[in-house]
């Protein structure tokens, strides 16, 4: 069966270090792979597309890898900030004209001061 | 200035009852959606349009149905509301689709948190 998955525990780090966020597939072939911010009480924010043919993408503190063999992305943010506390969405992209997009369930991440 | 938005923000009604949820954007993209999240926080995909054509129609019951008046609103109408209605529902608009745009990333509006008693 088709599945994505991230930790479904959240994530608890001390501020400065680099958080990392896994987001896993099976039995889907995305084209792209879209990363994604989640507030409470508010609508997701893009943050970044990396494409199959694309190991690494970054922005800012912000890091995004995506193997197609292992069928993973890692989201990483490095010098965390309590600012970054948030829930992370990853969402495969399949490369169809609609723009559908699968979603994990999220990750939640908090940073400590 | 708001890009996406949505009205209500909360809509509270009874099971049985008819309620829309509007949405409007003003990104000039071609493409909008509609999504619900549940309280597991899974983001599901309901329907998409492009320019006023309905172009994802997801398993959803028919007592849901979208409609487009033109490429920057589109509008949920639930007929007949039951308690597993009760969700946030997520409008968002993308560039993808736009003639000579090759952007894929979704904007997403504020929500609406519908509570069905």
């Amino acid at each position: 069966s088709q599945k994505i998955e991230q930790n479904s525990e959240a994530l608890n780090i001390q501020e400065g270090k680099t958080a990392t966020l896994t987001c896993n597939y099976t039995n889907y072939s995305p084209a792209y792979l879209q990363w994604y911010r989640q507030d409470p009480g508010r609508g997701p924010v893009f943050l970044l597309l990396i494409r199959e043919n694309e190991k690494e993408k970054r922005k800012e503190r912000l890091k995004v890898t995506f193997d197609t063999t292992l069928k993973q992305s890692l989201f990483h943010i490095t010098a965390s900030q309590p600012a970054d506390s948030a829930t992370y969405l990853c969402a495969l992209d399949m490369k169809s004209n609609t723009g559908k997009l699968i979603f994990g369930q999220g990750t939640t991440l908090q940073v400590k001061p | 200035d708001t890009a996406v938005s949505q009205t209500p923000k909360y809509l509270v009604t009874q099971m049985g009852n008819d309620k829309s949820i509007k949405c409007e954007q003003n990104l000039g993209h071609d493409t909008m959606y509609w999504y619900k999240q549940d309280s597991k926080k899974f983001l599901k995909i309901m329907f998409s349009y492009n320019n006023k054509e309905l172009i994802i129609n997801e398993t959803v019951p028919n007592r849901f149905s979208p409609k487009s008046p033109d490429k920057a609103h589109l509008n949920l109408h639930i007929n007949s509301l039951e308690l597993g209605d009760s969700a946030v529902y997520f409008c968002a608009s993308s560039p993808r689709g736009t003639s000579g745009i090759t952007s894929y990333e979704q904007y997403f509006g504020p929500g609406t948190r519908l509570t069905v008693t």
